[in-house]
Order: structure tokens, then C-alpha cells, then sequence
């Protein structure tokens, strides 16, 4: 399968903890780009991190991508009840359409 | 800017029927892709479209399945024939330019079409 793998398929932290979830991919990549979908909703775009980056910031949210070992990790520090969906990572290689990876449903419990 | 438009958000075909999914694109957004996702899934890569050509349809079922991107209008995926097995939610995700290469830029979805096969 050309498809990332998410780990893992499911998390379950209490509130205030925070949630890892990681990504690994098997071809070169441009970009690596995580997402979040609520349940039956569209999806939202989190942070793009391109190939020559190694870490990005956005708000709660820490990315990080390591090429040679072909993954990438999703921290939410400070989890809120809120922060519960399903997040996944999708893969940009050369023009190719992005790949999407099985996801990671987290639940964050109040 | 309104976001990416999809309709119906819900649909429902007798098996043997055909489906049509519409999606608008931002406004500015050449670039179309759709995307199919069983439950509990993720999302299955099924076609890529710029502006009235199909850039890769690789994702896309050689039977029953096509799919266009007129200069105007909405872009539109169309299943003839319906079976059980299409019941999916299908999204559509647009960028101004594409989502890799010298694009590399993010895609930006729809809330989908749930199509039920009954």
C-alpha cells in the first residue's frame, strides 16, 4: 500500500495530558501535511511541513518529521474534550495527489 | 471565500441507479481531487483534475466511474449503476495550485457526500 500508517489506530488521555500520535511513510516525500476530521465532517487542514524542515509549530500543536527514518509525530500539548477526532497524515510526493494514512482516533476525556 | 461546496450532503440510490456528486472548488482553485472513505477509514485517492483535464485518475474504477471538471461550473463525479459497495462518503478537496512539487500547498476539503446504496 502506498498509504502512510498512522499509530496508533486509537487513543484514549484524559484532559489537560498530552497526545502523541506518529507517522510513517515508505517513498521520498515534498511535504508531509496532518489533518483533523470530526466524525462526519470534512477534513482540516493542521500543518504542512516540508521535506527540509524538521519541526513546526502551530498554537497546542508540535510537528515533527524525520526523513531518514521516514516519520513523522503529532503532539496536542494540554489536551482539551475538544481536541476529540480522528487525525491523519497525508503525504505529498513529486505531483502526485496527496496519500492519506489510516488515522489516529483520539479521544480526549473530560 | 466561501470554502469548498459539496452537494447533496446526503444521497441515497436504489442499486442501479446513477449518482452524481457536485463540488465547487474555492473560489481561485484550479485544482480538484476527490477522495472516497469507508467508515473507520481513511481517506482512498480517486482522482485529480485541473480545469477541464483529468491530471491522474489513477484511484478511480475503470467501470461506472467518471468524472469532470468543465471550464465552468462545478466539478462532478458521477457512479452509473450503483451497487451496495459505492455506499461511501466522498469528499472533494480543492488548491490553488497542486497540492505537491513546486505547489506544496495544502488541499482544502468539502464536508462530503454520504451516497447509501439501498
Amino acid at each position: 500500500s502506498q498509504q502512510g500508517e498512522e499509530d496508533p489506530q486509537a487513543l484514549s488521555i484524559q484532559e489537560g495530558e498530552n497526545a502523541t500520535m506518529n507517522c510513517s511513510y515508505k517513498t521520498s516525500i515534498n511535504n508531509l501535511q496532518w489533518y483533523r476530521q470530526n466524525s462526519g465532517r470534512g477534513l482540516v487542514h493542521l500543518i504542512l511541513i516540508r521535506s527540509n524542515e524538521r519541526e513546526k509549530h502551530s498554537g497546542r500543536l508540535r510537528v515533527t518529521l524525520d526523513t531518514s527514518k521516514k516519520s513523522s509525530s503529532l503532539l496536542i500539548t494540554a489536551s482539551r474534550a475538544a481536541d476529540t477526532a480522528s487525525y491523519f497524515c497525508a503525504r505529498n510526493s513529486g505531483n502526485t495527489p496527496l496519500v492519506f494514512g489510516k488515522g489516529t482516533r483520539l479521544s480526549v476525556i473530560a | 471565500n466561501a470554502g469548498v461546496m459539496q452537494n447533496p450532503r446526503h444521497l441515497v440510490r436504489r442499486r442501479g441507479q446513477e449518482a452524481r456528486l457536485r463540488c465547487s472548488p474555492m473560489k481561485g482553485h484550479s485544482h480538484v481531487y476527490w477522495y472516497r472513505q469507508l467508515p473507520e477509514e481513511g481517506l482512498k485517492f480517486m482522482v485529480y483534475l485541473q480545469k477541464e483535464n483529468i491530471i491522474d485518475e489513477s484511484g478511480m474504477p475503470k467501470e461506472r466511474f467518471s468524472a469532470e471538471f468543465p471550464k465552468e461550473g462545478p466539478s462532478i463525479l458521477r457512479i452509473q449503476q450503483v451497487v451496495r459497495g459505492d455506499s461511501a462518503a466522498y469528499f472533494c478537496a480543492s488548491s490553488p495550485l497542486g497540492t505537491g512539487g513546486a505547489g506544496n500547498t495544502e488541499a482544502f476539503f468539502g464536508q462530503g457526500t454520504r451516497l447509501t446504496v439501498v
